[in-house]
């Protein structure tokens, strides 16, 4: 079945330092790949999303590249700032709004 | 205006005890979404509406029930609270137009004691 696995549980880093979260997927289908970013106290929001049409997407510095061949979706920033500190998620969308399957969530945590 | 509310924010409950989330949004979604959130693992889907229809997962069935009386609002049903019942509980929507794009609400965190 599909599968979404974030391996890093936590990241910590230091402003302006380059952050690369690890996510990979397994499905048989043509999925829509997703981050999603929950900072403290608020609700999961979209952060960036790609489709096999297009496959890099980016938002507010961050990116993500859609690897058909590594089954990777990772997520970069060139230099973090303390508000980039949340929750990251990459998430699996195959076959319906409602079929979203989600990593474990990775902690970023940026040191002052 | 892409809010999503929910009430309320926070909840403490008797084991055995019945509980009801709220949760409304004013985007005309077709698809609304309860999901349990757990520290350090990922939202887990409980059950979902796609205009009136009720979609609930198969290993939560029994547990939670729900209802939308309206495009606008959807409430989450525990009938008799567990002490496993706490989590944050995250509604969200979203539109067939919106390319399973989620919008969530800041989430109602239920305490059983």
């Amino acid at each position: 079945g599909n599968s979404v696995t974030q391996m890093q549980g936590q990241v910590t880093l230091s402003e302006e330092e380059f952050l690369f979260i690890n996510c990979t997927y397994s499905t048989t289908g043509y999925p829509t790949l997703f981050w999603y970013v929950q900072y403290p106290g608020e609700g999961p929001q979209l952060l960036l999303k790609v489709t096999t049409a297009n496959n890099k997407g980016s938002s507010r510095g961050f990116e993500a590249t859609y690897d058909k061949g590594t089954t990777s979706f990772h997520l970069q920033k060139a230099s973090v700032q303390e508000s980039d500190s949340a929750v990251y998620y990459c998430v699996l969308g195959d076959g319906g709004n409602y079929q979203l399957i989600w990593g474990s969530g990775t902690k970023l945590i940026i040191k002052p | 205006d892409t809010t999503v509310k929910q009430n309320p924010r926070y909840k403490l409950a008797r084991v055995g005890k019945p509980v009801n989330l709220i949760c409304s949004q004013t985007m005309n979604h077709d698809t609304m979404y309860w999901y349990q959130k757990k520290p350090n693992q990922a939202p887990k889907l409980l059950l979902f509406y796609y205009d009136k229809i009720l979609n609930r997962e198969a290993d939560t069935f029994e547990k939670f029930q729900s209802s939308r009386p309206n495009n606008s609002f959807c409430s989450l049903y525990i009938g008799s609270a567990g002490l496993e019942y706490s989590a944050m509980y995250l509604c969200a929507s979203s539109t067939t137009y919106s390319g399973n794009t989620l919008y969530f609400g800041e989430g109602s965190r239920l305490i059983v004691v």
